[in-house]
């Protein structure tokens, strides 16, 4: 079945700075990749998705870019602010609605104003 | 704003104790999961049904583990008896066959077996 590897599990950034989490998978199946970000005590929330067809896709200060052939996918966020500070998930899965979702482990971002 | 419901939001049990968690899906969703998360192993699938039939449960542990879909509108889990080891934050999440629409995730249910 499909194994997700997230890293970092820690990021730490000065406000303003980027941030950017890589997640490798394993089965070439898999085709859409959504990233949702998670606050204590929170549902995990979707912040941006790319499905196989697409290598690249922006979302204001927030990017994802994919690479089928390595099997990588990264989240890349620009001029990181407090409120970024949460724990990201990337994930992997068949069908965005139907078929489950694989997760990484999450990498947690602390902004440093 | 449709979205999932999830009760109880928390629950602190005894082991061996018997424990329900319900969830309400999005209505027209056709698939839902049922996930837990923990500090070690993170979010993991337990299992999935669409069109209320069960498609996957090799996530639970059977011999406490039950999931059902009576309805389109209720989910259930159950866990009995209840361990200390079952203490995570159950998720429910729905989506649709059609279309290319996302999971939404409930709110969770934490539980807690002391």
């Amino acid at each position: 079945g499909e194994n997700v590897e997230q890293h970092p599990s820690t990021l730490s950034v000065q406000e303003g700075d980027s941030a950017v989490i890589k997640c490798t998978y394993s089965d070439s199946a898999s085709n859409y990749f959504p990233w949702y970000k998670q606050e204590l005590g929170k549902r995990p929330q979707l912040i941006i998705d790319i499905r196989s067809n697409v290598g690249e896709k922006k979302d204001q200060r927030i990017a994802v870019t994919l690479n089928k052939t390595a099997k990588h996918f990264s989240l890349h966020i620009t001029e990181t602010q407090p409120e970024d500070s949460a724990v990201y998930f990337c994930a992997a899965s068949i069908h965005p609605g139907n078929t489950p979702l694989v997760f990484g482990k999450g990498t947690r971002l602390s902004v440093i104003a | 704003d449709a979205r999932v419901t999830q009760t109880p939001r928390h629950k602190v049990t005894e082991m061996g104790q018997e424990v329900t968690m319900r969830c309400q899906p999005i209505l027209g969703h056709n698939t839902v999961f049922w996930y837990r998360q923990t500090m070690m192993q993170g979010l993991e699938l337990l299992a999935y049904f669409r069109n209320r039939a069960p498609l996957d449960d090799s996530g639970m542990p059977k011999d406490r583990f039950s999931a059902e879909m009576p309805d389109a509108t209720l989910a259930t889990l159950k866990i009995q008896p209840s361990e200390p080891r079952d203490s995570a934050v159950y998720f429910c999440a729905s989506g649709s066959w059609t279309g290319n629409d996302e999971q939404y995730f409930g709110p969770g249910t934490r539980l807690t077996v002391t």
